[in-house]
């Protein structure tokens, strides 16, 4: 049973430029929620998609958008990338109902320059 | 009262240890406490939760200690190994599917 799996595992940008990073949930998991991890800090949630919609969102601003496709994949949109980006995004996957715990995929490095 | 404030930064253990963490939160809404350990390169994974309605949660050789009246809460690792070196977050949340408000972690070091 593959776990959370995201796409790619480091990807480098220019300021100003726009990203898209990709998660696939665990098997049997419909929500998917993102967070950022800037170093040596804790993660910061940005948001979650279930049945296809922003359930919830962090203090982000709309540069970060994101999408859930039909399978409950996700991918996370980031545009105008600031040096402040740079980050690990995390990906977690769980069920929708109430008391499901959230699995972390191993992260997307992301470093703007 | 979002914060959720962890301590210490840092720690080093000799093996065979006890290993403490401990978080404090201010928002009495929270319903739940996880914590995660994170091994560099790797998204964090967890390893045992609790919810306010007990004081105490073992697994093996990890246990939360929960204190409601005191908005505290804490990790402690028996025998602590040199496997078990990583960064631990503690993390509280007003149900497991909610968003997570993280620590800002530990590096705990298990020296052999």
């Amino acid at each position: 049973d593959a776990g959370v799996t995201q796409s790619p595992t480091h990807l480098i940008k220019t300021r100003g430029q726009q990203v898209t990073l990709r998660c696939s949930p665990k098997s049997g998991h419909d929500t998917v929620s993102w967070y950022q991890q800037a170093l040596g800090q804790g993660p910061q949630f940005i948001f979650q998609y279930y049945e296809e919609e922003e359930r919830q969102r962090g203090n982000f601003p709309d540069r970060f958008s994101g999408h859930q496709f039909p399978n409950y994949s996700s991918e996370l949109n980031v545009n105008a990338l600031l040096l402040g980006d740079s980050a690990l995004y995390l990906c977690a996957s769980s069920l929708g109902r109430r008391e499901g715990t959230q699995y972390f995929g191993p992260g997307t490095r992301l470093l703007v320059l | 009262q979002q914060q959720v404030k962890q301590s210490p930064q840092s720690l080093i253990v000799q093996k065979g240890g006890i290993s403490i963490i401990n978080c404090a939160y201010e928002n009495t809404a929270f319903d739940y406490f996880p914590w995660y350990q994170q091994f560099p390169g790797k998204g964090p994974a967890l390893l045992i939760a609790i919810r306010p309605d007990v004081s105490e949660k073992k697994e093996g050789r990890f246990t939360i200690s929960f204190n409601k009246s005191a908005k505290q809460f804490s990790l402690h690792i028996m025998d602590s190994q040199p496997g078990d070196s990583a960064t631990y977050f503690c993390a509280a949340s007003m149900d497991s599917n909610y968003q997570l408000i993280w620590g800002a972690g530990t590096k705990l070091i298990i020296k052999p």
